[in-house]
C-alpha cells in the first residue's frame, strides 16, 4: 500500500518554543492530508485538513495561530506547534489518500513532549 | 453529520477463537466505512473498507467485515484469532473527512 511518513517520530522541545512536524506521501500526490492528535488510549481528533495550495480548513476549537499548517507541495504538509506548553504533549498523526474516497493512508505519528 | 459508534471498550478473546469488533454508522446517504487498526504508539494500518458492492468484504490479516444496511452495522471479524491481533481497532465513516469511532481494544490470550 501507500506510505505516508512523519518526521521527527519523536521530539522533546522547552514551554515557549515551536516544533515542525512533517508528512510526506511517498510514493503518490496528496492535494489534501488531515492532522490528527491523539491522546493515549483515546479516538483521533481531528485537528485541520491541510489543502495544497491553500489555507489550512480547521475544526471547530482548534487554534489556527497556535497549529501553522503549511501544504507547499503535493508531497508534504507541515504542523508547526507555535510558543509550545505542556498541554500541547501529544500523539501527532497525519493522514493522506491519493483520492478524494479513497482509504487514507496513516503516519507513524509524532509524539510530543513538552517540558 | 456521519458517525460511527463502537460499544465495546474492549474485547478479549483465547487465541483460535472467533473475533468480532462491533461498529454502528450514522450517515445520510451512502456509507463509506473503514475499519483501521493502531498498535502501540504507531500509526493506522488500513484493514478494510466497504463503498458499494457485496456486503462482505475481505482485507488485510484474514480480517473481513460484513455490512449490513437494515442494522445499520459494519462489524469487523476474523474467523480464528492470533495473539497478534491484539490491538486497538477504529472503525471510521467518510464524507470528505473521517469520523472515527472511539476504538475498541482487543486483547488475544494465548
Amino acid at each position: 500500500g501507500a506510505v505516508v511518513s512523519q518526521h521527527p517520530s519523536w521530539v522533546i522541545c522547552k514551554s515557549g518554543t515551536s516544533v515542525k512536524i512533517e508528512c510526506r506521501s511517498l510514493d503518490f500526490q496528496a492535494t489534501t492530508m488531515f492532522w490528527y492528535r491523539q491522546f493515549p488510549k483515546q479516538s483521533l481528533m481531528l485537528m485541520a485538513t491541510s489543502n495544497e495550495g491553500s489555507k489550512a480548513t480547521y475544526e471547530q476549537g482548534v487554534e489556527k495561530d497556535k497549529f501553522l499548517i503549511n501544504h507547499a507541495s503535493l508531497t508534504l504538509s507541515t504542523l508547526t506547534v507555535t510558543s509550545a506548553h505542556p498541554e500541547d504533549s501529544s500523539f501527532y498523526i497525519c493522514s493522506a489518500g491519493p483520492g478524494v474516497l479513497d482509504e487514507q493512508y496513516f503516519g507513524p505519528g509524532t509524539r510530543l513532549t513538552v517540558t | 453529520a456521519q458517525s460511527v459508534a463502537q460499544p465495546e471498550d474492549q474485547v478479549n478473546v483465547a487465541e483460535g477463537n472467533p473475533l468480532t469488533v462491533k461498529c454502528t454508522y450514522s450517515v445520510s446517504g451512502n456509507p463509506y466505512l473503514f475499519w483501521y487498526v493502531q498498535y502501540p504508539n504507531r500509526g493506522l494500518q488500513f484493514l478494510l473498507k466497504y463503498i458499494t458492492g457485496d456486503n462482505l468484504v475481505k482485507g488485510s490479516y484474514g480480517f473481513e467485515a460484513e455490512f449490513n444496511k437494515s442494522q445499520t452495522s459494519f462489524h469487523l471479524k476474523k474467523p480464528s484469532a492470533l495473539v497478534s491481533d491484539s490491538a486497538l481497532y477504529f472503525c471510521a465513516v467518510r464524507d470528505y473527512k473521517l469520523s472515527f469511532g472511539a476504538g475498541t481494544t482487543v486483547t488475544v490470550r494465548a
